[in-house]
């Protein structure tokens, strides 16, 4: 099956830096990359998609790009904000063809944006 | 409001008391999903649905039991809870490919 490693498992930065998040996955029939922020005792929240006929998708200050090829795609969050600090979890659909919804997430990474 | 709803959010029970946990939609989403959440591990999805009466195995579906009789509802069946399954499970839906949305969560403990 898939499996999904992401990297850092914690990032601290200070405010208005930049933070970038990577993930691999195995599968080369997934084909749908979500991104997921969870704030602490909340429910996660999709902040950014790609899927795997684009490189590289933008969102004001989050960006994610995918490289097919080597199979891994990154989310990067530019000038950071206290808000940022969450936790992100990248995920991979791999159910492949006209099929869909079996989500795979990496393991996260704690997100901490200092003032 | 759209909404995905989870009951109950909060459940301490004893091994092997079979429980039921509910999972509600009101976005009319053919998709639907349970994950667990547990520390370090992520999210791991244990079942899936992509529609009424079509429901397939995901990562860690050993233990649990899920049904899908109508749209709007997919309930996760714990038949003879065990300890290993205390976790936090989310509930979720979506419109096909695309944002799924999460329940409120349910933490459970299994003395």
């Amino acid at each position: 099956g898939e499996n999904v490693e992401q990297h850092p498992s914690t990032l601290s930065v200070q405010e208005g830096d930049s933070a970038v998040i990577k993930c691999t996955y195995s599968d080369s029939a997934s084909n749908y990359f979500p991104w997921y922020k969870q704030e602490l005792g909340k429910r996660p929240q999709l902040i950014i998609d790609i899927r795997s006929n684009v490189g590289e998708k933008k969102d004001q200050r989050i960006a994610v790009t995918l490289n097919k090829t080597a199979k891994h795609f990154s989310l990067h969050i530019t000038e950071t904000q206290p808000e940022d600090s969450a936790v992100y979890f990248c995920a991979a659909d791999n159910a492949g063809g006209t099929s869909y919804g079996k989500l795979t997430f990496g393991q996260g990474t704690i997100l901490t944006v200092h003032p | 409001e759209a909404q995905v709803t989870q009951n109950p959010r909060y459940l301490i029970t004893v091994t092997g008391k079979k429980l039921t946990v509910t999972c509600s939609q009101n976005m009319n989403h053919e998709y639907m999903s349970w994950y667990r959440q547990d520390p370090g591990l992520g999210l791991r999805q244990i079942y899936y649905s992509m529609n009424v009466e079509v429901t397939d195995k995901g990562d860690v579906p050993e233990g649990y039991k899920v049904s899908r009789k109508e749209k709007r509802n997919f309930p996760l069946i714990l038949e003879s809870p065990s300890p290993n399954q205390t976790s936090l499970y989310f509930c979720a839906s979506s419109l096909g490919s695309a944002e799924q949305f999460f329940g409120p969560g349910t933490r459970l403990t299994v003395l």
